[in-house]
């Protein structure tokens, strides 16, 4: 079984840019994570989706960041303009609703310069 | 106060050590407890996922969750070089499908 599939793995780019991230969650997985890691910290929810809907969003800084997940399975999470400070790890995570564990993929990896 | 707290570390273990890892949570409704194993560079793996009380083991692994102290544990034993990572403990309530993470724990294990 496929696990939690994002990309791009890895982006730099500079300070003002646009960028975005994709997710694929794992088959069958209803609820799915958006986090935030920083360097020697603990992911951060950024976003959570039940389905095709944004059940937990209090902590989305919607001033620059915006995120779907269109027909309730991949998902994108997009930064516009970006800024130094959001170089960081952004994490996709998915889980079976009802079951109480979720699933990380690997992690897309921002540098703003 | 954060809901879950953990010592950052950084730990340091000669290859063969035993290797405890803890978190104290203050949120007593918490049920589900796991920890998860991130290499440098990658994303965090499912590594032990109990619960309630008791302890689970899994090979080398062993998570012992502590419910009347808000306490849980990893122990690794027979440490390996191939060990050598950050470790996340992470919980939740029964329902909600939130989860609360500590700043994680970074081991290196010594050949």
């Amino acid at each position: 079984e496929a696990g939690v599939v994002q990309s791009p793995r890895y982006k730099i780019i500079e300070k003002k840019q646009p960028v975005a991230f994709w997710c694929n969650p794992i088959s069958g997985h209803n609820t799915l994570y958006w986090y935030l890691q920083n360097l020697g910290q603990g992911p951060e929810l950024l976003i959570r989706y039940e389905n095709e809907e944004a059940v937990d969003d209090s902590q989305l800084p919607k001033d620059r960041f915006s995120a779907e997940r269109l027909k309730g399975v991949d998902s994108t999470l997009k930064i516009q303009p970006a800024e130094l400070g959001d170089s960081a790890v952004y994490l996709c995570a998915s889980s079976l609703g009802g079951r109480n564990t979720i699933y990380f993929g690997e992690g897309s990896w921002l540098t703003v310069v | 106060q954060k809901e879950v707290e953990q010592d950052p570390g950084p730990l340091s273990v000669p290859e063969g050590a035993i290797v405890s890892l803890n978190c104290t949570y203050s949120n007593s409704a918490f049920q589900y407890f796991m920890w998860y194993r991130q290499y440098s560079r990658k994303g965090p793996e499912l590594l032990m996922y109990t619960y309630s009380s008791g302890n689970k083991e899994d090979g080398r692994f062993t998570a012992q969750v502590d419910k009347s102290s808000k306490y849980i544990s990893l122990f690794i034993r027979d440490s390996q070089p191939s060990d050598s990572a950050t470790y996340l403990c992470a919980m939740s309530a029964v329902t909600g499908n939130q989860f609360y993470f500590g700043t994680g724990t970074s081991l290196t294990v010594i050949p």
